[in-house]
């Protein structure tokens, strides 16, 4: 299986900060690595797959980079609606997909 | 406009059967590069992957699970079912089906709003 670790686990940042959350995975991907955000109570939201392509309807504050092992996903502006848990997720082996164990973003 | 909606039992035995049902509308699984996948989340945890069955009926299993796990499709019905053997407490969840198109990758981008699954006696 591929492994994908993220990091922070968890982070605290204000409204209008910038954050970086990032993903590694212990194989090279290529680009085949997607970003998710989960608010309590509710489905996964795709945000960016492909590492850099943002999902339609997805605010522009929203990034990804990278490629092969190691991968970024950025918010440029912390808006009070992002407090959520992020994950990242590997498609490359479609064989087994496996997800990030999470970043929960809070408040400070 | 795709939904997907997941149904079954909210309450199984430890040791039983448990048969998940995927309900979809908005697209074909008869379509070229089209899939449905499950996936679950243990309460307060992070999301596992599961099973994945694509229109040409090839089927991808978690290695962990893969002697538990049976996906099939339906394509008449815009179903797509998921039997888990053997169910134990720690397979409590809320089980999620989520709709995949290739397009530079597969990635989940319609899910439904999962149903959560208690394993007791």
């Amino acid at each position: 299986d591929i492994q994908m670790t993220q990091s922070p686990s968890s982070l605290s940042a204000s409204v209008g900060d910038r954050v970086t959350i990032t993903c590694r995975a212990s194989q090279s991907i290529s680009s085949y690595l997607n970003w998710y955000q989960q608010k309590p109570g509710k489905a996964p939201k795709l945000l960016i797959y492909a590492a850099s392509s943002l999902q339609s309807g997805v605010p522009s504050r929203f990034s990804g980079s990278g490629s092969g092992t190691d991968f970024t996903l950025t918010i440029s502006s912390l808006q009070p609606e992002d407090f959520a848990t992020y994950y990242c997720q590997q498609s490359y082996s479609t064989l087994s997909i496996t997800f990030g164990q999470g970043t929960r973003l809070e408040i400070k | 406009q795709i939904t997907l909606k997941e149904s079954g039992p909210t309450l199984v035995k430890p040791t039983q059967t448990l048969t998940l049902t995927c309900t979809f509308s908005g697209f074909s699984l008869s379509t070229s590069g089209v899939g449905v996948g499950w996936i679950r989340q243990p309460p307060g945890k992070a999301l596992e992957w599961l099973a994945l069955i694509y229109w040409n009926d090839d089927k991808r299993y978690s290695p962990s699970l893969k002697s538990r796990l049976t996906i099939t499709k339906d394509t008449s019905k815009n179903q797509v079912v998921l039997t888990m053997t053997n169910m134990d407490p720690v397979d409590t969840a809320t089980y999620y089906c989520a709709h995949t198109e290739y397009q530079l990758g597969y990635y989940f981008d319609y899910w439904g709003q999962g149903t959560l699954v208690t394993v007791s006696s």
